[in-house]
């Protein structure tokens, strides 16, 4: 079992929707969780992080976590083309320092 | 506040050769780490430096080195390039190894090609 899974995708969703995109953890005592968006030739860029379970929203972004069921989410309002990209979910392990990533969900907003 | 800037942006290498990327964190970020994305396996730790000190490593060969300067600065070096060493290799900084919590700034990364 992966440390960190996401759906690979590729994920269509009409402009204006909801776009929902999942990760799953192993680790139960993974501390930190991140959402980074990368779009193509680009570098990794930080959208959101939660540490705590519930929901944390930063515009039309909505981070969820449970840790009970070891799941994190990355809710996107009102889509727009532009959030077309590659969602990369990172988790900090309990016991190590650095972050491990999923794979990534390439999103694509349909006009 | 400028961000991590890593040089060179491309380079292309042929087998055998070796390579040294360099990578300065934002302004007062202690702790640099490294990372090799590729296609196939995603984003994959290589390891990371603080205060001059590598203090944690992933699962790469020997090729795969790095070092820190006293201004914060690092350099990654790859030597006896294979061709499975084509790839993005990202450098990412945070404020030090203290708060778990803290998150990683990208790089845009250097695109390493070997022919």
């Amino acid at each position: 079992q992966k440390e960190v899974e996401q759906n690979s995708g590729p994920l269509s969703v009409p402009e204006g929707a909801i776009a929902s995109l999942n990760c799953t953890y192993s680790d139960r005592v993974s501390q930190s969780f991140f959402w980074y968006r990368q779009y193509s030739g680009k570098s990794p860029e930080l959208i959101m992080s939660i540490y705590s379970n519930g929901d944390k929203e930063d515009g039309r972004f909505t981070a969820q976590l449970n840790k009970a069921s070891q799941y994190v989410s990355l809710l996107i309002r009102d889509s727009q083309p532009s959030d077309s990209a590659t969602y990369l979910c990172a988790v900090k392990p309990g016991s190590a320092r650095q972050l491990t990533f999923g794979s990534g969900t390439q999103l694509t907003v349909l006009p | 506040k400028a961000g991590v800037t890593q040089t060179p942006r491309y380079l292309i290498k042929t087998r055998g050769q070796q390579v040294t990327l360099s990578c300065s964190p934002i302004s007062g970020h202690r702790s640099v780490s490294w990372y090799q994305q590729t296609p196939g396996q995603g984003l994959q730790f290589l390891f990371e430096y603080f205060s001059e000190t590598q203090r944690n490593k992933g699962n790469f060969p020997g090729r795969f080195s790095g070092r820190q300067f006293s201004n914060s600065r690092s350099e990654m070096n790859v030597s006896t390039l294979e061709l499975g060493d084509s790839a993005l290799y990202l450098c990412a900084s945070r404020l030090g190894l203290g708060d778990a919590n803290q998150p990683q700034h990208f790089g845009d990364g250097t695109r390493l090609s070997i022919l």
